[in-house]
């Protein structure tokens, strides 16, 4: 079990580039996250999804959208960048039955 | 006024020490309660969970209060090895099970 992995790990892009982050799981679980971790802030929720093919906005869903098309990945997307999307960017997914959440080990994105 | 609060820290204690924080949040729908520990540049991972009650496992002691909607974690006996970021974590319970996450508590036990 690889459990949670993200790709890619380190990213730099130019302000109005365009990128996607996968989020993959092997564990079956049904509910997945976006979060996003900036000093002194914690982490703060972007988009989730409870099932294949839905969505829903978190917290801070704004400059970003994301794709759930298969059960064991769930893809955000950054249309144009912007400097204040430089942050680290973590995945986490649960089963229903368990209030624990797993997350993958993070996407360190630079915006300049 | 963030929903989950948390002395950023840094503690900075010896080994063998003592040490406690605490957390308040100011949701009184929130129903679940964890604290989660994060090492340098890596991922979060559940520490434990907080029960009414209260909980032990092994060196580390959690506790909901409640009325005062604070939660808090002892750590007896520290090692240099429980030096990381403590994340204080509730959840509501809705259809989508989202968790709101403090912004963290630094611990730093030295030699």
């Amino acid at each position: 079990n690889a459990g949670v992995t993200q790709t890619p790990k380190f990213r730099v892009l130019k302000t109005g580039q365009s990128m996607t982050l996968l989020c993959a799981q092997d564990m079956n679980h049904e509910y997945m996250y976006w979060y996003r971790q900036d000093p002194g802030m914690g982490l703060r929720l972007i988009h989730y999804s409870v099932g294949e093919g839905t969505t829903a906005k978190g917290e801070v869903p704004d400059g970003y959208n994301v794709s759930r098309l298969k059960k064991q990945n769930f893809l955000l997307g950054l249309e144009s960048a912007a400097p204040s999307q430089t942050s680290v960017y973590f995945c986490a997914s649960r089963t229903k039955n368990s209030y624990e959440q797993y997350f993958g080990p993070g996407t360190r994105l630079t915006v300049t | 006024r963030k929903e989950v609060e948390q002395d950023p820290g840094p503690f900075n204690v010896p080994e063998g020490a003592t040490v406690a924080f605490n957390c308040t949040y100011s949701n009184s729908a929130s129903q679940s309660f964890f604290w989660y520990r994060q090492d340098c540049r890596k991922e979060p991972k559940l520490l434990m969970s907080v029960y009414s009650s209260g909980n032990e496992d092994g060196r580390f002691t959690a506790q909901l209060n409640r009325a005062s909607q604070y939660i808090s974690l002892l750590i007896r006996d520290s090692k240099l090895s429980d030096s990381a970021t403590y994340l204080c974590v509730v959840g509501r319970m809705d259809s989508s099970y989202k968790l709101i996450f403090g912004s963290g508590t630094r611990l730093l036990v030295r030699p």
